[in-house]
C-alpha cells in the first residue's frame, strides 16, 4: 500500500462550490505539505503542518484553507472554487528526528487533479 | 525573494550519453539542495540531497554537485537509459524551517 494517499484522484467541480482534498499517510511522520502544480511553474505551497497543533501559511494560501485532523490526515479545502485554482495538488510529508538537522526529504502523494469550471 | 532556474526547454539525449541538467539559484546559497524525479501524473520522488559544504554526492548512476560560488547545482545521469525520461526537480532548503522550494523543472528525453 502507497504510504502517502490523496483523494480523490480526479475532480471537476463548478465555480463556488466548496471542496475539500483529503491526504493521509502511514510514515508516522509529523510534518505535512500542500503543494499545487501548474505547468512552468513547478511546485508551489500552499499550507504546511510541523504538527496537529500546527497550521501554517505557504507561499499562495488565498482561497485555501486546511485542517490537520490527526498526525496522519491533513486536508485542504476550497471554499469557493475558482478557475484559476485549476491545477495538480500534491500532498507531502517529512520527518525531523531528534539532533537532525534541517534538510530531510518530503515523500509525495500522487497527486489530486483538479478542474474548476 | 529566492527564485531558482531550471531550463525549460527539454533535453533530448541519445541512450548510453551523459545526461546533464542544471539548477541555478539567486541571492544567498541554501542550506541543502535536492534533486527529485517526476513521471507524468505521478508525485516527485526524491533522489539525492546535497548540503552547502559539500561539493559532490553520488550514487549509483547519479551525481549531484553544488558550486556556491555559481550558485548553481549540476545533475548527471551517467549511462542513461530510456527508463530515466522523466522532469527532474531541484528543490532548494534555505534552513528556514523545512520549507523546500521548488524549481518548475527540466524534461529529459532518452531515446533508444
Amino acid at each position: 500500500d502507497a504510504d502517502v494517499t490523496q483523494t480523490p484522484r480526479n475532480r471537476i467541480t463548478k465555480t463556488g462550490k466548496r471542496i475539500m482534498l483529503e491526504c493521509s499517510q502511514t510514515k508516522g511522520h509529523d510534518r505535512m505539505y500542500w503543494y499545487r502544480q501548474d505547468p512552468g511553474l513547478g511546485l508551489r505551497l500552499i499550507y504546511y503542518s510541523f504538527d496537529v497543533k500546527d497550521i501554517n501559511k505557504g507561499e499562495i494560501s488565498d482561497g485555501y484553507s486546511v485542517s490537520r485532523q490527526a498526525q496522519a490526515k491533513f486536508s485542504l479545502s476550497l471554499e469557493s472554487a475558482i478557475p484559476n485554482q485549476t491545477a495538480l495538488y500534491f500532498c507531502a510529508t517529512s520527518d525531523r528526528r531528534p539532533g537532525q538537522g534541517a534538510g530531510e526529504t518530503q515523500y509525495f502523494g500522487p497527486g489530486t487533479r483538479l478542474l474548476v469550471l | 525573494s529566492q527564485k531558482i532556474e531550471q531550463n525549460s526547454e527539454a533535453l533530448n539525449i541519445q541512450e548510453g550519453k551523459t545526461a546533464t541538467l542544471t539548477c541555478n539559484y539567486t541571492n544567498y546559497s541554501p542550506a541543502y539542495l535536492q534533486w527529485y524525479r517526476q513521471d507524468p501524473g505521478r508525485g516527485p520522488v526524491f533522489l539525492l540531497l546535497i548540503r552547502e559544504n559539500e561539493k559532490e554526492k553520488r550514487k549509483e548512476r547519479l551525481k549531484v554537485t553544488f558550486d556556491t560560488t555559481l550558485k548553481q547545482s549540476l545533475f548527471h545521469i551517467t549511462a542513461s537509459q530510456p527508463a530515466d525520461s522523466a522532469t527532474y526537480l531541484c528543490a532548494l532548503d534555505w534552513g528556514h524551517g523545512n520549507k523546500l522550494v521548488f524549481g518548475a523543472g527540466t524534461i529529459l528525453r532518452v531515446k533508444s
